[in-house]
């Protein structure tokens, strides 16, 4: 298996700009997780979904930021419109059932003029 | 302990020698404890996933105990090499929230 893959890998953008995040999962896996790496906060989830159904998004920042998973192998991570405080590096990861251990993707880096 | 508190925040050991660092975390309603090995400019990389008090793992010169009453964790290091060097998150789940929580890490550089 490839592991889980993300696109881009790197994202440089103006502000007020929409950006999309994508991630394909590892195939057979359950649960999928967004998380977010800044200096300040270290690693935070953002959002995740088990068998493409979100469960929590208690820690999506704001209304600008939106997350889908339309289906078992691809997840999308959406920043409308987006500002330089959102400048971080962006993990997905997926994990074939609970308890087991997540497999993270290589990280989108973003960054928001 | 409400969160997941990692010590120390960064360590410099000399190659040869051994160390280890802690994980703490809340021990009501414990369900797991993972640690991962995070390298630079790179994605976490899964060590071990423990969920029984008393637990101990191993691969290869790293190990890790679990203590699921008191709420720790032990991450061992034997033999440091130049290639340990790396910053080691610990994360916790609980049975009401399936989600991970994770600890700040502990930076690890061995000095040649």
């Amino acid at each position: 298996d490839a592991g889980v893959i993300q696109s881009p890998r790197h994202e440089v953008t103006e502000m007020g700009q929409e950006v999309t995040l994508r991630c394909k999962p590892i195939s057979g896996h359950n649960s999928l997780f967004w998380y977010r790496q800044t200096m300040m906060r270290g690693l935070e989830l953002l959002i995740y979904f088990n068998n493409n159904v979100p469960i929590d998004d208690s820690g999506m920042p704001e209304d600008r930021f939106s997350a889908k998973m339309p289906n078992a192998s691809f997840s999308t991570l959406k920043i409308q419109p987006s500002e330089p405080r959102d400048s971080a590096v962006y993990f997905c990861a997926s994990r074939p059932n609970r308890g087991e251990t997540q497999y993270f993707g290589p990280g989108t880096r973003l960054l928001v003029l | 302990i409400l969160n997941v508190e990692q010590s120390p925040q960064s360590l410099h050991v000399q190659e040869g020698d051994s160390t280890n660092f802690t994980c703490s975390f809340p021990s009501s309603n414990f369900y797991a404890l993972h640690w991962y090995r995070w390298e630079t400019a790179k994605s976490p990389e899964a060590l071990f996933v423990m969920t029984l008090n008393g637990d101990e793992k191993k691969k290869g010169r790293i190990s890790a105990t679990l203590n699921t009453k008191e709420g720790y964790s032990y991450l061992y290091i034997k033999g440091s090499q130049p290639e340990d060097s790396a910053t080691y998150l610990c994360a916790y789940s609980n049975f009401g929230n399936e989600k991970l929580t994770f600890g700040t890490g502990t930076r690890l550089t061995i000095i040649p």
